[in-house]
């Protein structure tokens, strides 16, 4: 079946610095790819739309320039935390949606943690 | 977005079938009831839709009430393994399913061996 894949599974990140999570669709092509977050205790919260050539769009309440979205290619898209801070440490979470298939996918999540 | 409301929290004995309820009062008369779960530290996967049949797959049954307005996901013999989080969500379906989920709090399942 499809399959969504995040990298890295789990990173831990000095406060200040920058991290990259990937989220790849391994054997479908999506144009458009979702960012969620999570923190302990409490349901996915959707950060973003990724969109494949343009622009994301951001939910209501999250920093567009602390959390940059790149959906370079059809397969790929990336979330920058930027000067990470202990407040952002969090299970982070993309899906993809395939054609017109119903079913979500999901990757397997990056627990962020940010000391 | 159409809200669905869950009880936060069931408990099951592995073996015995659960009925997960869910309602959505407000439901559109084109929004699909899908339902999703989460493992422990896993990302959701997809467990199940439906539109106004009740549907049946190697997961579950969605038994959706005739009005719309509740729906409950039938785990007929539940094992140690779907212990997890529940996820009620509304959305669309084909060319009109952005792939879009707002997720609320779902009903964590606990299955006692």
């Amino acid at each position: 079946g499809a399959v969504v894949s995040q990298h890295p599974s789990r990173v831990i990140c000095k406060s200040g610095t920058s991290v990259k999570i990937e989220c790849r669709s391994l054997d479908f092509q999506a144009t458009t790819m979702f960012w969620y977050r999570q923190f302990p205790k409490q349901s996915l919260m959707l950060m973003a739309t990724s969109n494949e050539g343009s622009k994301a769009t951001y939910e209501q309440g999250v920093e567009k320039d602390k959390f940059l979205i790149n959906h370079a290619s059809l397969t790929l898209s990336t979330l920058t935390v930027t000067s990470a801070h202990p407040e952002d440490s969090s299970f982070y979470i993309c899906s993809a949606p395939r054609g017109a298939s119903t079913e979500a996918f999901f990757g397997q999540g990056t627990r962020l943690t940010v000391v | 977005d159409a809200k669905t409301t869950q009880p936060n929290s069931m408990e099951s004995n592995e073996e015995e079938p659960v009925h997960l309820p869910c309602n959505h009062s407000t439901i559109s008369g084109t929004d699909y009831i899908h339902w999703y779960r989460q493992l422990p530290s896993q990302g959701p996967e997809y467990v199940i839709h439906g539109l106004t049949s009740n549907v049946n797959n190697r997961m579950a049954s969605l038994a959706i009430a005739e009005d719309r307005k509740s729906s409950t996901l039938i785990l007929h013999r539940a094992t140690l393994r779907d212990a997890a989080v529940y996820y009620c969500i509304l959305g669309g379906h084909g060319s009109s399913n952005t792939g879009k989920l707002i997720f609320g709090q779902g009903t964590t399942l606990q299955v006692k061996p």
